[in-house]
């Protein structure tokens, strides 16, 4: 079974600190993907990696940086922390796109939900 | 607005069968994709379907897809309570990685 986890469920801090939410998969995935979800809204895209140190801008990568040093991890930042940025965060990885088009799942993590106060 | 566009809630009773549609705008979108999500979880990947195809079938699912209106449908057979959550519908664009996500319709059913 694939496994995708999320350093923390719940996280409560302050406007300006500096934030890190941690994802690791362990099913050898190349892709990985930071996504936020707000309600109405559904799940927007912040950035992700298809390959160690590599990183693609999603819809919505203002205030947000990442890192992703190692294949299994895919660290999300944020630089600091604003009250607009209180949300849920979901992690996920898949494997690349096979050639001839078959279809690539995305596997989600639990969730980190984020309070900014 | 969005790419991906979903009614926000529905309700059913239990035994009943129950649709939740879906519209999209890009005529490229190669795969459509149905997630579930369960309070306090991540998204869980219920089916998908492939643009060339019309209609998936599996065990109580039924997914409908109609590429000229740019619509999709997930019908649940013999709803149960287990089946109350946030279902997302998702399109893939051409060869790319990423998905464009609906803002989910929560679906609960009545006892």
């Amino acid at each position: 079974d694939v496994k995708v986890t999320q350093s923390s469920r719940y996280l409560v801090k302050r406007t300006g600190e500096k934030v890190f939410l941690e994802c690791v998969q362990d099913m050898d995935h190349e892709n990985m993907f930071w996504y936020r979800q707000d309600p109405g809204l559904g799940l927007r895209l912040i950035y992700f990696s298809y390959d160690v140190k590599m990183k693609e801008k999603g819809d919505i990568p203002e205030g947000y940086s990442v890192s992703r040093e190692k294949k299994e991890r895919f660290s999300l930042i944020l630089e600091s922390a604003s009250t607009n940025q209180t949300s849920m965060y979901l992690c996920a990885s898949s494997f690349p796109l096979l050639a001839g088009g078959s279809q690539e799942t995305q596997y989600f993590g639990p969730g980190t939900r984020l309070l900014v106060l | 607005g969005e790419d991906v566009e979903q009614s926000l809630f529905l309700s059913v009773r239990e035994g009943d069968s129950s649709v939740i549609n879906c519209t999209y705008t890009d005529s490229s979108s190669t795969y459509l994709y149905w997630y579930k999500q369960e309070p306090g979880a991540g998204l869980q990947l219920l089916t998908y379907i492939f643009s060339n195809m019309d209609m998936k079938q599996d065990q109580r699912l039924t997914v409908l897809l109609n590429k000229k209106d740019k619509h999709l449908s997930l019908r649940i057979a013999d709803t149960q309570t287990g089946d109350s959550a946030i279902y997302f519908c998702a399109e893939r664009r051409g060869a790319g990685n990423m998905l464009t996500f609906g803002g989910g319709t929560r679906l609960m059913v009545k006892p």
